[in-house]
């Protein structure tokens, strides 16, 4: 049974740096065609893809995102750690985690519930 | 703004079908036939229905379709149901350097 769970604080001032973890099993990212992307969705609004990691460590982000983002893994511990520098009011939102599997190739098969990050002072 | 669009809502009576339709350009839905489309119940994580354009994951039921021409992909649902009251959302690959695109949502009104 796969499943993905997000965990950060759910409260983080301007200017800070914001690390979420999602903790993960059912699978491993060792394995060939495994990935783990982080998709954020303000309230009321459209998801937005932020960066994604593959099972051969390659990373990518969003272009207007990626001088903030970084993504890394544990695959001894199932983890993969997101880093958001200079964090702003805008981007409040619900973080989500999301696997992409060799048997769907290029979509989030799972997806955690997601956790809810509020930006304030 | 987002990346590819959608209309805010669509609905159709129980039993009934109705189409969804996402429209994006030549470097994300012309360009790849990587369009996935997610149902997201209120509060709930988004599930995937639809993968590489028609493709569905095992579990979901054969009213959810999907289809492409050209620029603009479709999600269809057969025979609704009232479970099928939801937002739906469409994304595209765009490419090694923005992977997935999402569009604004759907929201599904079953009446």
């Amino acid at each position: 049974q796969v499943t993905l769970r997000e965990s950060g604080p759910a409260l983080v001032k301007p200017t800070q740096t914001l690390t979420l973890t999602c903790s993960f099993s059912g699978f491993s990212l060792n394995t060939g065609g495994m990935c783990v992307s982080w998709i954020r969705q303000p309230p009321g609004k459209a998801l937005e893809w932020l960066a994604r990691i593959d099972w051969d460590d390659d990373k990518f982000y969003s272009t207007s995102l990626k001088t903030r983002l970084t993504i890394s893994k544990d695959t001894s511990k199932n983890q993969v750690v997101l880093t958001m520098t200079n964090m702003d009011p805008v981007d409040t939102a619900t973080y989500y985690c999301a696997r992409i599997s060799p048997n769907a190739a290029m979509a989030n098969d799972y997806w955690g519930q997601g956790t809810l990050v509020t930006v304030s002072s | 703004q987002s990346a590819l669009t959608q209309p805010p809502s669509a609905s159709g009576s129980p039993g009934q079908s109705v189409s969804i339709s996402c429209t994006g350009t030549s470097s994300d839905v012309g360009g790849y036939n990587y369009v996935s489309w997610y149902q997201q119940h209120p509060g709930k994580a988004p599930k995937l229905i639809i993968y590489e354009v028609s493709e569905r994951p095992s579990g979901v039921p054969d009213r959810f379709s999907g289809s492409k021409s050209g620029n603009t992909a479709s999600l269809t649902v057969s025979g609704l149901q009232a479970e099928d009251e939801a937002d739906y959302f469409c994304s595209s690959y765009a490419g090694s350097n923005n992977f997935d695109v999402f569009g604004g949502g759907t929201k599904l009104t079953v009446l």
